[in-house]
Formats: structure tokens, C-alpha cells, sequence
């Protein structure tokens, strides 16, 4: 089956730093780009980040520019996001999720996301 | 970049139809794609390639686009169609995700 299931999230204090994970199984993470999306509690879908399945071209979200970090390892199927000097505007539920292609560039699969809380 | 924009809310009797629009600049240029998310879950696309169906989803949820609008057609509504409905599409310059702000139908 196919699946993505995101770790790492928790409780930071503003300005920290944190570190997602994505595991994929039932798939081979090389041949996709990859997505992360985040939900803000109550609110609308957010686009995060994208990397491309090498790893060479990398997008974030304008208003996180600077912040954040996407990465992958093919070899161990897994994605990341690391974020620095978090605010508590990025509390959110943070989703993985898998891009079906560059050009038709929708999320055919989801993880379930990861809680991240910021707040002192 | 290209905004999405949705009505925040639809509502309709089961057996109707509901049509949740999406209109943005871009959309004559660029495909969309919609999501149905119910609370405490993850999205789940429904449509894809403008009017594509995942095999999983059933062919009550339709698609069509005009000029800078794409609508989402539920026919025969049903109480479990009732969830947070997203329309995404692609940033003009970039190959990102844009998203709509979300419509939530309401299943009378």
C-alpha cells in the first residue's frame, strides 16, 4: 500500500527550530517531487515547500523563504523540513505529501501530518 | 503568484446538486485539481487533470472549467459528501501548488 507518514512534531518555543520527517513506503520516493503542506488550526491549506526528485531544484512559500530547509534521501525513501526561528503563526498540522508530476503538479498522496505547536 | 478564490460556504439538500466554484487568472493557462477533506483527516483528491476521477472516487463528483472559473459538480449529494472542498492549481511562474481558500458543504 501506498503511504507517507510524517514524524517530529511537537511543542517549540518561539524563535527554535524543528525537524519533520516523511517516511514513504509501498513506493519508490525517487520517482516523485515531493510536497509539503500545512493547515493552521481551522484554517485553509497552506503550500510549504516542494523538491524535485533529485533534490536539485528546491520551492518555498514566499512567506517562509529564508526559515526553511526541504530535503530528501532516495536511499531511505524519506523527506524532511527542517524550520528555523519558528513564530507561533506556524502552528499548524504539517502534511507530506507525493506530486504526481512536475507539470501536472497535484498530491495524490497524503500522510496524516504532524502536529507542530509554537509557544512559550 | 496566482490566487484561488472560493465561496466559503455551500450548502444543499441531499439528492441535490451542489457546485462549488473557483476562479482565479491562471486557470485558463493552468490545470486544476480538488481535494475533499473531512475533519480530522488528511485531503484526499477527487479530481485531477481537470476532470479526472481517482478510481476510488465515485462518478457523482464531476468537473468543468469557463474562462477563469472550474466548477465542482457533486451530484446526488449525499450526507457523506459533507466536508471542506479545496480547488488547487499551479503558480503562474513557478511549478508550486496554489490553493483555494476552502468551501465547506453543508449537507442539510
Amino acid at each position: 500500500e501506498v503511504q507517507l507518514g510524517e514524524s517530529g512534531g511537537g511543542l517549540v518555543q518561539p524563535g527554535g527550530s524543528i525537524r519533520l520527517s516523511c517516511a514513504a513506503s509501498g513506493f519508490t520516493l525517487s520517482g516523485y517531487w515531493m510536497a509539503w503542506v500545512r493547515q493552521a488550526p481551522g484554517q485553509g491549506l497552506e503550500w510549504v515547500a516542494n523538491i524535485n526528485q533529485d533534490g536539485s531544484e528546491r520551492y518555498y512559500a514566499d512567506f517562509l523563504k529564508g526559515r526553511l530547509t526541504i530535503s530528501r534521501d532516495n536511499a531511505k525513501n524519506s523527506l524532511s523540513l527542517q524550520m528555523r526561528s519558528l513564530r507561533p503563526e506556524d502552528t499548524a498540522l504539517y502534511y507530506c505529501a507525493r506530486v504526481f508530476s512536475y507539470y501536472y503538479n497535484y498530491m495524490d498522496v497524503w500522510g496524516k501530518g504532524t502536529t507542530v505547536t509554537v509557544s512559550s | 503568484s496566482s490566487e484561488l478564490t472560493q465561496p466559503p460556504s455551500v450548502s444543499v439538500s441531499p439528492g441535490q446538486t451542489a457546485r462549488i466554484t473557483c476562479s482565479g487568472d491562471a486557470l485558463p493557462k493552468q490545470n486544476a485539481y480538488w481535494y475533499q477533506q473531512k475533519p480530522g483527516q488528511a485531503p484526499v483528491l477527487v479530481i485531477y487533470k481537470d476532470n479526472e476521477r481517482p478510481s476510488v472516487i465515485p462518478d457523482r463528483f464531476s468537473a468543468s472549467s469557463s474562462g477563469t472559473t472550474v466548477t465542482l459538480t457533486i451530484s446526488g449529494v449525499q450526507s457523506e459528501d459533507e466536508a471542506d472542498y479545496y480547488c488547487q492549481s499551479a503558480d503562474s511562474s513557478a511549478p508550486y501548488p496554489v490553493f483555494g481558500g476552502g468551501t465547506k458543504l453543508t449537507v442539510l
